[in-house]
């Protein structure tokens, strides 16, 4: 069964550095999707891409966030400096279509700023 | 904004109860969805809907989307239902999901 994937599940990083984020989403599927979960805290939206281009972002996704697509399969998830407070397990999804399609979420990115 | 409360935040229960997890949200939706979240961290899919109900094996989903709720119901459940149930309604446009904070089940055997 298709299946997203994320790599890599755990990045230590020091605060100020940039990381990536990886995500292949289900080969099929048009929509894509990062969410993030800080440790013991709801899940929150960070962004969804449509057609190479951000069709929805929440207020946490600023500056310091950007999304690309660089070559069809790969969707990631970039931080240019990372903050304490990003700290925590990021999801990537995708879905075949909008609102009435499910989300398959990937196992998600454990990302840990020191 | 969407709210969207979940209840109860925990639930234990013994094998073979039958389980309601509820789900409230304060704004329209185009539709709604159930989520498992593992103790490892990995959330998968149990349901999408926007009206009526819906079952897959032992689990039920409904929503009365008048009044803004849905309940998630398990039955005869058993240890390996243990995990985070979480309710996440998708906006409008249909391409953003508000989460609610989770229910934390665990079954006893």
């Amino acid at each position: 069964e298709p299946e997203v994937t994320q790599t890599p599940s755990h990045q230590v990083t020091q605060m100020g550095q940039e990381v990536i984020l990886r995500c292949v989403p289900i080969s099929n599927h048009l929509y894509f999707y990062w969410y993030r979960q800080i440790l013991g805290q709801k899940v929150e939206f960070l962004v969804s891409f449509y057609n190479n281009e951000i069709s929805e972002k929440s207020e946490i996704f600023d500056d310091q966030f950007s999304v690309e697509r660089p070559d069809g399969s790969n969707f990631t998830l970039k931080i240019r400096s990372t903050k304490l407070e990003d700290s925590a397990m990021y999801f990537c999804a995708s879905s075949p279509g909008l609102a009435m399609h499910e989300q398959f979420f990937g196992p998600g990115t454990r990302l840990t700023v020191l | 904004k969407n709210e969207v409360e979940q209840s109860p935040q925990n639930l234990t229960a013994q094998e073979g109860e039958f389980i309601t997890i509820n789900c409230s949200y304060s704004v329209g939706i185009s539709a709604l969805h159930w989520l498992q979240q593992h103790p490892g961290g990995g959330i998968v899919s149990l349901f999408m809907l926007s009206s009526g109900k819906k079952k897959h094996g032992r689990l039920i989903a409904t929503i009365n989307i008048q009044e803004k709720h849905s309940s998630l119901h398990i039955t005869a459940s058993h240890p390996r239902d243990s995990a985070v149930y979480i309710c996440a309604v998708v906006n409008n446009a249909g391409n953003m999901l508000t989460f609610g904070g989770g229910t934390r089940l665990m079954v006893k055997p």
